[in-house]
């Protein structure tokens, strides 16, 4: 099983700052690896895949990069509708599995 | 208006079963591959099932395997779970996704996924 381990658990920030979010995989995913934003009482919403391509309605300010096991999810100016949990995924290999997630709380 | 809407989940004794449904209130159910995902209050996301168009392939994760089926009927445009011998770990809101087109999770967002509580 592939275990992703995103850092850092929290991340405290101001509305307007850069938020820079990690998912390392024990295994190479090739660019197999997607992010979901999730709020509280919400599904989760589909915002990268395949590393660095945005999904549909998704904000430019959101991108993605990285591939094999080292990925990053930076959001380059935080609105208040930002704060939120994100979650990696990959598809490279079954099981499909997430990372923990990244809480980006209010400063 | 809600695409995919869970039901089925409630409180049950450890060792019960229950057996949640999606029902899919668009056109093309058949034409997609189907997944179940869960979340553990408090915790994160976890895959626990998957089952293409046809049925034919279909997928657990470890900690469901042997206890959870995954089905589908696509003339009622509906996917199932039945869950057995359940366990207090297993208390979660269960949410049911497609596949996208890129085969990636496709959550609905209106959809508020159905709670089951393990318990005595």
């Amino acid at each position: 099983e592939i275990v992703l381990t995103q850092s850092p658990a929290t991340l405290s920030l101001s509305p307007g700052e850069r938020a820079t979010l990690s998912c390392r995989a024990s295994q190479s995913v090739g660019t197999y690896l997607a992010w979901y934003q999730q709020k509280p009482g919400q599904a989760p919403r589909l915002l990268i895949y395949d590393a660095s391509n945005g999904a549909t309605g998704i904000p430019a300010r959101f991108s993605g990069s990285g591939s094999g096991t080292d990925f990053t999810l930076t959001i380059s100016s935080l609105e208040p509708d930002d704060f939120a949990v994100y979650y990696c995924q990959q598809r490279g290999n079954w099981p499909l599995t997430f990372g923990g997630g990244t809480k980006v709380e209010i400063k | 208006e809600i695409q995919l809407v869970e039901s089925g989940g409630g409180l049950v004794q450890p060792g019960g079963s229950l057996r949640l449904s999606c029902a899919d209130s668009g056109f093309t159910f058949s034409s997609y591959e189907m997944n179940w995902v869960r979340q553990a209050p408090g915790k994160g996301l976890e895959w626990i099932s998957y089952i293409s168009t046809s049925g034919s392939t279909i997928y657990y994760a470890d900690s469901v395997k042997g206890r959870f089926t995954i089905s589908r009927d696509n003339a009622k445009k509906s996917l199932y779970l039945q869950m057995n011998s359940l366990r207090a770990e297993d208390t979660a809101v269960y949410y049911c996704a497609r596949f996208n087109a890129w085969n990636w999770f496709w959550f609905d967002p209106r959809g508020q996924g159905t709670l089951v509580t393990v318990s005595s």
